[in-house]
C-alpha cells in the first residue's frame, strides 16, 4: 500500500520557472525523503528531512515538512529541461522501518 | 562496484516458470530492500533485510515470492510459478544503516508472457 500521495500527478512548466510538488502522508513519521526517477528505472535520492526539521535546502531544492498537517513540499527553483523526471516522496515511520513511497509527480520541463 | 547492481536488467519468462533476480548492494550496507514498480505507480515495498535476516517481509504478495540474503550481502528474489501479473520492474536498494537514505539499483524489468 502507498503511504503518501503526491500532488499534482503531473506538472508541465517552462524552463526557468519554479516547480512545486506536494506530498501528504497518513501516519506519524521519523523522516521523509524525496527521490527522482528517470525513465522508470533507478531512483536517485534527493533530500532527507527528519520529523523535527521544518525546512531543508540542497542546491536548487527546497523541502518543507509540516508534521501537524502530515505534508511536505518539494520546490525546484529555476528548473531545467534535465529536471524532467518523476518525483516521489517516501516516509519512514520509525528509524528501523521500511521506506514507503507515494504515487509520484511527473514533471515535464519545456526548453 | 560503486553502486547497487541488479542482474539481469531484463528478463522475459513464460507463465508458470521460476525466476531469480539478483541484487548486489553497496559494500558495507547492512540494510537491503526489494520493491516492485508497475507502470505509472510508485515503488511498492516487498521485503527488507537487516544483515542476513528479513526484518519485514510484509510486502511479499503471496507464497510464490521469496527472498534470501544468506551472507548479509548479495540478495536473491525468487518467484515461483510466475504469472502475467508479476510483470513489473523489480527494484533493489541498500542503505548503510536503517533510517539512512537508500541507494537504488537500475532494476530488473520482468516480463511474464
Amino acid at each position: 500500500s502507498q503511504q503518501g500521495e503526491e500532488d499534482p500527478q503531473a506538472l508541465s512548466i517552462q524552463e526557468g520557472e519554479n516547480a512545486t510538488m506536494n506530498c501528504s502522508y497518513k501516519t506519524s513519521i521519523n523522516n521523509l525523503q524525496w527521490y527522482r526517477q528517470n525513465s522508470g528505472r533507478g531512483l536517485v535520492h534527493l533530500i532527507l528531512i527528519r520529523s523535527n526539521e521544518r525546512e531543508k535546502h540542497s542546491g536548487r531544492l527546497r523541502v518543507t515538512l509540516d508534521t501537524s498537517k502530515k505534508s511536505s513540499s518539494l520546490l525546484i527553483t529555476a528548473s531545467r529541461a534535465a529536471d524532467t523526471a518523476s518525483y516521489f516522496c517516501a516516509t519512514r515511520k520509525s528509524s528501523g522501518d521500511k521506506l514507503t513511497f507515494g504515487t509520484g509527480t511527473r514533471l515535464a520541463v519545456r526548453p | 562496484g560503486a553502486g547497487v547492481s541488479q542482474t539481469p536488467s531484463n528478463k522475459v519468462t513464460e507463465k508458470g516458470k521460476y525466476v531469480e533476480l539478483r541484487c548486489d548492494p553497496i559494500s558495507g550496507h547492512t540494510a537491503l530492500y526489494w520493491y516492485r514498480q508497475s507502470l505509472g505507480q510508485g515503488p511498492e515495498f516487498l521485503i527488507y533485510f537487516q544483515g542476513t535476516g528479513a526484518a519485514d517481509d510484509s510486502g511479499l504478495p503471496n507464497d510464490r515470492f521469496f527472498a534470501v540474503r544468506p551472507e548479509g550481502s548479495v540478495s536473491t528474489l525468487k518467484i515461483q510459478r510466475t504469472e502475467r501479473g508479476d510483470s513489473a520492474v523489480y527494484l533493489c536498494a541498500s542503505s548503510l544503516t536503517y533510517g539512512d537514505e537508500a541507494f537504488f539499483g537500475q532494476g530488473t524489468r520482468l516480463t511474464v508472457v
